[in-house]
C-alpha cells in the first residue's frame, strides 16, 4: 500500500511488558517522526530521524527507544510499558526538512498500558 | 523555551455560526506557522503561512498571520457539522522539528 502506514492500529498490553510499536512509508522520505497525543496535550513528538542509521531525541523521549535501519521503517519500542503511556502514537514522515507543510502522518496507534 | 498556545481550548458553537481560534507562538527563527484539522483520526494540513498579513483562503475557512504580534488567526465562516474537529496550531522551530499547539476542540451543533 501507499503512504504511511501503522501497525497495530490497536494494542492493549500490560505494564512492565515490552511493545514496539511499526511505522513504514513507501516515499522513500528521509525525515521521519513519532508523537503521542494525550489529553491536554496536543501532539509531542517522542524522536524523529532524519535518514537511515540516524535518529535524535525529541521532547518526551524517556522510556522510548527507537532505530533506523531501513528508510522506509521508523520502529518505536516501550522497552518497559507504564500507564502513563497509554497514549495515541502517531508516526509522521516528509521528504525535505524544510517542506513542512508536506509532513504526512501515519493513522495512529491507540496503546492501552493496564 | 519555544512554545505554541491556542485558545480556546473548546468551543461549541451552533451550525451557520462564524467561529475564530487563535494561536499565539514563541519560537526562535520563526519561519512559518502551521495549520492542521484533526478529526478522531490523523491530523491533516489546511494552511501554511509565512509572511505577515497575507491571508490564506481555502472554502469557508480562512488564515492570516501577524509576525509582529505574535500570533495567527483561523476562521471559519457559515460553519457546518462537519467542521467539527480539533484544530491543530504547529510552528516549526530548531531542526525543523514541528511544535503543536494543545489544539481547538470546536463542536458544532447542528
Amino acid at each position: 500500500d501507499a503512504g504511511i502506514t501503522q501497525s497495530p492500529r490497536y494494542k492493549i498490553t500490560e505494564t512492565g511488558r515490552q511493545v514496539t510499536l511499526m511505522c513504514h512509508q513507501t516515499w522513500s522520505h528521509s525525515y521521519m517522526f513519532w508523537y503521542r497525543q494525550d489529553l491536554g496535550h496536543g501532539l509531542r513528538l517522542i524522536y524523529y530521524s532524519a535518514a537511515a542509521d540516524i535518529t535524535d531525541k525529541g521532547e518526551v523521549p524517556d522510556g522510548y527507544v527507537v532505530s533506523r535501519s531501513k528508510t522506509e521503517n521508523f520502529p518505536l519500542t516501550l522497552e518497559s510499558a507504564t500507564r502513563s503511556q497509554t497514549s495515541v502514537y502517531f508516526c509522521a514522515s516528509r521528504f525535505s526538512p524544510h517542506r513542512v507543510d508536506e509532513q504526512y502522518f501515519g493513522p495512529g496507534t491507540r496503546l492501552t498500558v493496564t | 523555551e519555544d512554545k505554541v498556545v491556542q485558545s480556546p481550548l473548546s468551543l461549541v458553537v451552533h451550525e451557520g455560526d462564524t467561529v475564530t481560534l487563535n494561536c499565539s507562538y514563541e519560537v526562535t527563527n520563526f519561519r512559518s506557522l502551521l495549520w492542521y484539522k484533526q478529526e478522531k483520526k490523523a491530523p491533516t494540513f489546511l494552511f501554511m503561512l509565512t509572511s505577515s498579513g497575507i491571508e490564506k483562503k481555502s472554502g469557508r475557512l480562512s488564515s492570516i498571520l501577524d509576525k509582529k504580534e505574535l500570533f495567527s488567526i483561523l476562521n471559519i465562516t457559515a460553519t457546518q457539522t462537519g467542521d467539527s474537529a480539533v484544530y491543530l496550531c504547529a510552528v516549526p522551530h530548531r531542526d525543523d522539528k514541528i511544535i503543536f499547539g494543545k489544539g481547538t476542540r470546536l463542536h458544532i451543533l447542528p
